[in-house]
């Protein structure tokens, strides 16, 4: 069966530092993978997708990037944090059409 | 811009009625619905898939598709206090993304 990670699970981050999130996903090969965030209280918002290694689509022009160094590797960083970067961060994979299953998330926090 | 429709809530019903929630979505070509579930502080989990015109049961939870009128609906049977949570309804937009809507918040008074 297919699983998704996601680390760390909680992060406090002082405004103006770097972020690196990870996501894996076991058991399916070239899964599409999504970067969402959610603000308190609000829907999601897509931020970057990917098809493939190498192929990544924006959705949000922002100080935020990803990339995915693996097949089954994605990654979200920033150079420097702002407050408005605060909120719950959503990983998920998908096979096609047939829904998304997302990881547990991280809950950024910027001070 | 392709959009999906959902009353934010929250909506209310006691332990053992049916909860009732409904979705409307703007693209007419649309042909998969999703229903998440997403419990306060933890990430969506898929509960519900429906491809053609109709209902499909699973378990308590049925999903009601009107390709017609453009709306799915997520009916739960015998509602449970555990059944309180956003309930996102998606539809798959060009490429490989998927427009969520904004959730309906369920209560279910014990």
């Amino acid at each position: 069966s297919q699983t998704i990670h996601q680390w760390p699970a909680t992060l406090v981050q002082p405004v103006g530092s770097p972020l690196s999130l990870e996501c894996t996903v076991e058991g399916t090969s070239n899964p599409n993978l999504y970067w969402y965030r959610q603000a308190a209280g609000r829907g999601l918002q897509l931020l970057f997708y990917s098809i493939g290694i190498d192929q990544i689509s924006s959705e949000v022009p922002q100080n935020l990037s990803a990339s995915r160094p693996q097949d089954r590797q994605f990654i979200l960083s920033s150079k420097k944090l702002l407050l408005s970067d605060s909120g719950f961060y959503l990983c998920a994979w998908s096979a096609g059409q047939l829904g998304q299953y997302f990881g547990p998330g991280t809950r950024l926090t910027v001070t | 811009q392709k959009e999906v429709e959902q009353n934010s809530g929250p909506l209310s019903v006691p332990e053992g009625a049916i909860a009732s929630l409904n979705c409307t979505y703007s693209d007419r070509g649309s042909q998969s619905f999703f229903w998440y579930r997403q419990y306060s502080g933890k990430s969506p989990e898929l509960i519900m898939s429906i491809y053609s015109n109709g209902d499909k049961e699973d378990g308590r939870f049925t999903a009601q598709l009107n390709k017609a009128s453009q709306y799915v609906s997520l009916l739960i049977r015998d509602s449970q206090p555990s059944d309180s949570a956003t309930y996102l309804c998606a539809v798959p937009s060009s490429g490989f993304k998927t427009i969520f809507g904004a959730g309906t918040r369920l209560f279910v008074k014990a």
